[in-house]
């Protein structure tokens, strides 16, 4: 069965300091992935996926299959980045697809 | 376009009524998905449907059902609510998922239930 971990419930920095929020997965199939935010008092809304490679936000991530892991990360935190950050995995099911979310993980940027 | 929008945004029940939330999509997306939020459990699926007239059971499906009569709405129902089902819902769409591609998913803004 596919799952998403995201070990820390709260990440506290420092405004200029780099940020890593953690993700591993487990699935037995081809993975894709995504990061998706929730800024306060908003809707979740994709932030990267794995397939893209690209940065959104100063923030990237890269998939690594042997460690099965897709770390988000940022060099310098801003203020702004402050939000619940969820990992997700896509999986085929019944003809349709399905994301799994980890727990989510609160970034708190101080300033 | 609107997006995704959820009826009602705000909902106090008693245990043991019953209320049905509304979702709707402007997208023309074949797929949609109903979530619950609880804190520290992350976003569990519901229930979902791939299109009109067809619905699917998701991670955590007991006590609600689900309608797909049109394309652009979904809705969920609480037929006897209970103290476990407050929580906040969410609501998504998205395309079909391709051969090699599983498309974005777009959430509503939720709709906070607490039921005393």
């Amino acid at each position: 069965a596919q799952r998403v971990t995201q070990p820390e419930k709260l990440l506290s920095v420092f405004k200029g300091a780099p940020v890593e929020l953690k993700c591993n997965y487990s699935y037995s199939g081809s993975p894709e992935l995504f990061w998706y935010v929730q800024y306060s008092r908003q809707r979740l809304q994709l932030l990267l996926r794995h397939i893209s490679r690209e940065s959104i936000k100063g923030f990237t991530a890269d998939l690594n299959k042997g460690e099965t892991s897709f770390h988000l990360k940022k060099p310098f935190a801003q203020e702004e980045d402050s939000a619940m950050y969820y990992c997700a995995l896509s999986y085929s099911g019944a003809g349709s697809y399905q994301l799994t979310f980890g727990k989510g993980t609160k970034l708190s940027v101080i300033p | 376009n609107a997006g995704v929008t959820q009826t009602p945004k705000f909902r106090v029940l008693k245990t043991g009524q019953s209320m049905t939330l509304l979702c709707a999509q402007d997208m023309n997306h074949e797929y949609m998905y109903w979530y619950r939020q609880d804190p520290g459990m992350g976003l569990r699926l519901i229930h979902y449907s791939v299109g009109e007239g067809t619905t699917a059971k998701g991670e955590v499906p007991d006590g609600y059902n689900v309608s797909r009569l049109k394309k652009q709405n979904f809705l969920l129902g609480l037929e006897s609510a209970a103290p476990s089902q407050t929580s906040v819902y969410f609501c998504a769409s998205s395309r079909p998922q391709s051969m090699t591609v599983s498309y974005e998913q777009y959430f509503g803004p939720g709709t906070r239930l607490t039921v005393t």
